[in-house]
């Protein structure tokens, strides 16, 4: 089955501080992962999108990982903002269709704290 | 800031009644979307196009309907609202691989 696992579900950091969060997928095919933020009442923003051969990207603070070997992701916020508190999802896509499939994580919600 | 618009953005409305969520993009981009989210949870796909004239249903049984007859509109009709549709609803439009979400209308059905 297709899943997508993200992990912690919850975290919270203080100001300044820097964290990584984590992806694991199951999905197969895979052609690309993505990581969104996603702000409390508004819609998910791209972060950074990766495909197979990309093993990593960066995007101001945010930087992205991906081993398609052992299917995992992080995601590093480095010297945090309060701007930051948000949800932040992994989404991963197949080649299973000309729509290019999208499987979605839970998302992990950041706290960033003064 | 992607050019997408919701409306309403949030709305209160009581069962049976017929709602219709509004979405607009001027991208011109082809593909749009409907998603539902519910708090803490991902994103399921409701309704999708590739174009005009075109709609298909997504991976969550929905008992919405979606039209699509200009490239830049694609609203999402209930045609008689449940408690069980209360949600979060997320319209998107896509250029290559990046997708672009627009606010999200929060729905309570009372």
């Amino acid at each position: 089955k297709n899943q997508v696992e993200q992990s912690p579900q919850s975290l919270i950091i203080l100001e300044g501080k820097n964290c990584t969060l984590q992806c694991n997928y199951t999905v197969s095919p895979f052609s690309n992962l993505r990581w969104y933020k996603q702000d409390t009442g508004r819609g998910p923003v791209s972060l950074t999108i990766m495909t197979f051969s990309e093993n990593t990207k960066s995007n101001g603070r945010y930087t992205a990982t991906l081993d398609a070997d052992t299917k995992q992701s992080s995601l590093h916020i480095t010297a945090s903002q309060l701007s930051d508190s948000a949800s932040y999802i992994c989404v991963v896509s197949d080649r299973g269709s000309t729509l290019g499939r999208l499987y979605f994580g839970r998302g992990t919600q950041l706290t960033v704290w003064p | 800031e992607a050019d997408i618009y919701q409306t309403p953005r949030y709305l209160v409305i009581g069962t049976g009644k017929k709602i219709t969520l509004e979405c607009s993009q001027t991208m011109g981009h082809d593909k749009m979307y409907w998603y539902q989210q519910d708090p803490g949870m991902e994103l399921h796909l409701i309704h999708y196009s590739y174009g005009v004239n075109s709609t298909e249903k997504g991976d969550l049984s929905s008992e919405s309907t979606v039209s699509r007859i200009r490239t830049e509109h694609f609203p999402l009709t209930l045609e008689s609202a449940r408690p069980s549709h209360t949600s979060q609803y997320l319209c998107a439009s896509s250029v290559r691989e990046t997708q672009y979400f627009g606010p999200g209308t929060r729905l309570l059905v009372l």
